[in-house]
């Protein structure tokens, strides 16, 4: 089955606009990774939090490993937001992450 | 920048052919992961080598392989290539906090 689901796949936002993006994890979780790949394809890692919250700027992320799922919240977003975000979870004693297939963001001006 | 290099940025070959990719870890990391990322499969795991060895295999092709060398850096090799292994190559190091950085990528285009 499906280990890591993202939502939504697409997303179109107005510069300036606030959004959630989801991630949920059909099992236990000891590795978690928010990426954001940019239109020219770099990966660039955001958050490694496999619990509790982080904030990085307008970027924060949550993860509740209980409730198998992470949240990660774009604030105030600005043109170049574009691009995909992934999340990447390990869990078990495997430290290999799977990926979901992305949220595609776009930011218009 | 994640301190962790690809090269090269581009390659176009043609079916049947044989390429080797390079990855150079960021200082320090003995992990280095590679991955393969197709519009059609997402990105995928092929294999983890941990200070020269291997450590885990994920959906790496027979036709594929790697090594990891004594300095660290690793290298990837793809064979008989086929139109289907068109895709960005990823090269990611991690440290003993499992936190993976990836390298910029190699573009393949197999024509």
């Amino acid at each position: 089955g499906i280990q890591v689901e993202q939502s939504p796949p697409d997303l179109i936002l107005q510069e300036g606009a606030n959004s959630t993006l989801r991630c949920n994890f059909s099992d236990s979780v000891n590795n978690l990774q928010w990426f954001h790949q940019n239109p020219w394809g770099q990966l660039i890692n955001l958050f490694y939090i496999p619990s509790g919250t982080k904030q990085n700027g307008r970027l924060s992320a949550t993860t509740v490993a209980t409730e198998r799922y992470s949240l990660l919240y774009i604030s105030s977003s600005q043109t170049t937001d574009s691009g995909v975000y992934f999340c990447a979870k390990a869990s078990g004693g495997s430290y290999i992450p799977t990926f979901g297939r992305g949220t595609s963001l776009i930011v218009h001006p | 920048d994640s301190g962790v290099t690809q090269t090269p940025k581009h390659l176009i070959t043609a079916t049947g052919q044989r390429v080797t990719l390079r990855c150079s870890p960021r200082s320090g990391d003995l992990s280095v992961y590679w991955y393969q990322q197709s519009l059609d499969q997402g990105l995928q795991f092929l294999i983890q080598y941990y200070n020269g060895e291997e450590r885990a295999k994920g959906n790496i092709l027979e036709r594929f392989s790697a090594q990891q060398f004594p300095d660290l850096h690793s290298e990837l090799n793809l064979s008989s290539l086929e139109l289907g292994d068109s895709a960005l190559y990823f090269c990611a190091s991690a440290s003993t906090g499992n936190e993976q950085f990836f390298g910029p990528g190699t573009r393949l285009t197999v024509l």
